[in-house]
């Protein structure tokens, strides 16, 4: 069945250091949603990308979709304490639209 | 305060209680949404309600019973209920003909013993 893969599942990181998640589709996605999910949280839409190629920017984070629309990447520069949670990226089941999700990465800021 | 309101944010419940929890959006809204969140698993998508219509039930025991009285309100009615279905549950409401995503509530976190 359709699928959302999300990789690496955790990354560990000295504050500062980049940090980057990349999200691949079994299928061509109409569109990319991601989300940041604080510990103890819930997840907040941050983005949603539908054109191919289509980059975005919110300050620190750099948001891709691919040609493909197949794959998308959430790169984020020099990475706060503020960064700190589970970012997942999510995208429309062909059939009925309903999101289907990646498993989530884990943004861990090493002490 | 997201604009979906969950209660109760924590709760215990025995094996053999019923409980229900509740879900409320004041964002217009015409689509709600019961999520599942455990420990290392992705999101698992439980019910859809679409214009106060059911469209999805994700495979779900039927220990879990949805009710959606209106499009503003959506409740969970839990009985019987084991203990790993201990975890996150998540409500989320999105408008399916605009782009600006799910909005999720806060959560209740539920433990059964």
């Amino acid at each position: 069945g359709q699928q959302v893969m999300q990789i690496p599942q955790y990354q560990h990181v000295q504050e500062g250091e980049d940090f980057t998640t990349y999200c691949n589709s079994s299928t061509t996605l109409s569109n990319i949603q991601w989300y940041k999910q604080r510990p103890g949280g819930h997840p907040v839409f941050l983005i949603q990308l539908v054109k191919s190629g289509e980059v975005k920017k919110q300050k620190r984070l750099t948001f891709q979709f691919g040609e493909a629309k197949k794959n998308s990447s959430l790169h984020i520069t020099a990475t706060q304490t503020t960064d700190v949670g589970t970012y997942f990226c999510a995208g429309p089941r062909d059939s009925n639209y309903q999101l289907i999700w990646g498993a989530g990465t884990k943004l861990i800021i090493k002490p | 305060e997201t604009g979906v309101t969950q209660t109760p944010r924590h709760l215990v419940m025995g094996m053999t209680n019923k409980k229900s929890l509740k879900c409320e959006q004041h964002l217009g809204h015409n689509a709600m949404y019961w999520y599942k969140q455990s420990a290392k698993k992705p999101l698992e998508l439980m019910f859809v309600y679409n214009f106060k219509e059911q469209t999805e039930n994700n495979s779900v025991p039927s220990r879990f019973s949805p009710e959606c009285p209106n499009s503003s309100h959506l409740f969970l009615h839990l009985h019987t209920l084991q203990p790993e279905d201990s975890a996150l549950y998540l409500c989320a409401s999105s408008q399916e003909s605009e782009n600006n995503g799910y909005t999720f509530g806060s959560g209740t976190r539920l433990t059964v013993v």
